[in-house]
Formats: C-alpha cells, sequence, structure tokens
C-alpha cells in the first residue's frame, strides 16, 4: 500500500522567514503528488500538483513544491511566510488512480 | 458560485441510530468522495464515485453506504452508526479524474456517536 509520511506535526517560523513543509511518499513508478491547506472550520484548498515535468510546481498564495525523486519527496515552500498562511497542510499522493492518499498533516505556524 | 455543501454541518446521534449525510456539488463533476479526518491520521478516503451508478470502496468503507443515482449528489450512510464512527467528514468533487485533477472539498460535517 502506498504511504505518505509528513514527519513534521508542527512547523514554526517567523513572519517574512522562508518555509518549508516537508513530504515523502512511497515509490510508484510515476506519483500524482498534491498539497491542500485547510484553514480552522473549513474544507481543504487545492495548493498545488505534481504530475509530470519540471520538478519545480508554482500553485497558489505564492507556494511552490520541489519533486525529488531520488529522495522520494515533495516539500513545500515558500520564499516568505504570512501569518495568513498559518493552517494546516497535507500532502497527498494518488493511490493507483483515483485514490488519494494523504499524509498526517503538518500545522504551520507563522508567528508576528 | 460552485461550490460543494454538505448537511448537516454538526450531528450527534447515538449508537445503531441510522444517519445519512448528504452531498451536493454544483460543477458537474463526474468525481466524488468522501473521507473523514481524524487527528494524526490525515483524511482516509472511505468510498469514491467516478459517475453515476458508479461506486467503489476506499481505504476505509466498513460500516458506510453510499449511493449515486444523480451526478450531483453523493450521499454518506451509516446503517448502524458507532463510538468509532465519530469524526469529521467531508466530501469532495473533481472533474473526471482525481488523480489529475484538484478535489473541491465541501465545507465538512463533525459527527459524534454516543
Amino acid at each position: 500500500a502506498q504511504s505518505v509520511a509528513q514527519p513534521e506535526d508542527q512547523v514554526n517560523v517567523a513572519e517574512g522567514n522562508p518555509l518549508t513543509v516537508k513530504c515523502t511518499y512511497s515509490v510508484s513508478g510515476n506519483p500524482y503528488l498534491f498539497w491542500y491547506v485547510q484553514y480552522p472550520n473549513r474544507g481543504l484548498q487545492f495548493l498545488l500538483k505534481y504530475i509530470t515535468g519540471d520538478n519545480l510546481v508554482k500553485g497558489s498564495y505564492g507556494f511552490e513544491a520541489e519533486f525529488n525523486k531520488s529522495q522520494t519527496s515533495f516539500h513545500l515552500k515558500k520564499p516568505s511566510a504570512l501569518v495568513s498562511d498559518s493552517a494546516l497542510y497535507f500532502c497527498a499522493q494518488d493511490n493507483a488512480g483515483n485514490m488519494l492518499t494523504f499524509g498526517g498533516g503538518t500545522r504551520l505556524m507563522v508567528k508576528p | 458560485e460552485a461550490q460543494v455543501t454538505q448537511n448537516p454541518r454538526y450531528l450527534i446521534t447515538v449508537t445503531g441510530k441510522k444517519l445519512t449525510v448528504t452531498c451536493s456539488q454544483n460543477m458537474n463533476h463526474e468525481y466524488m468522495s468522501w473521507y473523514r479526518q481524524d487527528p494524526g491520521l490525515g483524511l482516509r478516503q472511505i468510498y469514491y464515485s467516478m459517475n453515476v451508478e458508479v461506486t467503489d470502496k476506499g481505504d476505509v468503507p466498513e460500516g458506510y453506504k453510499v449511493s449515486r443515482k444523480e451526478k450531483r449528489n453523493f450521499p454518506l450512510i451509516l446503517e448502524s452508526p458507532s463510538p468509532n464512527q465519530t469524526s469529521l467528514y467531508f466530501c469532495a468533487s473533481s472533474s473526471g479524474s482525481a488523480t489529475y485533477n484538484e478535489q473541491f472539498f465541501g465545507p465538512g460535517t463533525r459527527l459524534t456517536v454516543l
């Protein structure tokens, strides 16, 4: 079974500093990878996806993610964090077609 | 406004009392899915549907039923709820395959089974 790991339950960063939220996936040929964000009392919102092509994927709200096949990682990054970026972030991998496997989530706290 | 709606948003019930959580989308999406969210476990897929009258089990289907009689609706049915089904439930939809396309999520239904 495929699995997605988010090794950090929480990431703390100061406003204006770069942020990274880590994600590793299980090996499966050509993985399809996603990042979603969940704000308090809301459903998940799509941030970005990697299907194929350029290893650096740009998404919404200034976020980007780097696909690294050798390390089986898909870390989410942003050059300059905002307080409003504080939320719960989920990495997800396609699971043999039409099923997504989600990581456990990472809470991002951006402090002023 | 394009959206996925769920009802009810909050529900407290007792063990064994059948319940249905409704899900509706107005984007003409083929794909719909149900997830449950539990702390530390992320989201786990319960059931999904590729189109009308086509449903498949996800990772945690036990204790749940679904139906897809119309394209816009995908209700989740708990025939005999148990306390271990206390969770936050999300419905989602996407255009075509969920492998390639972003999913749009509903606002969630918080279910407590006593």
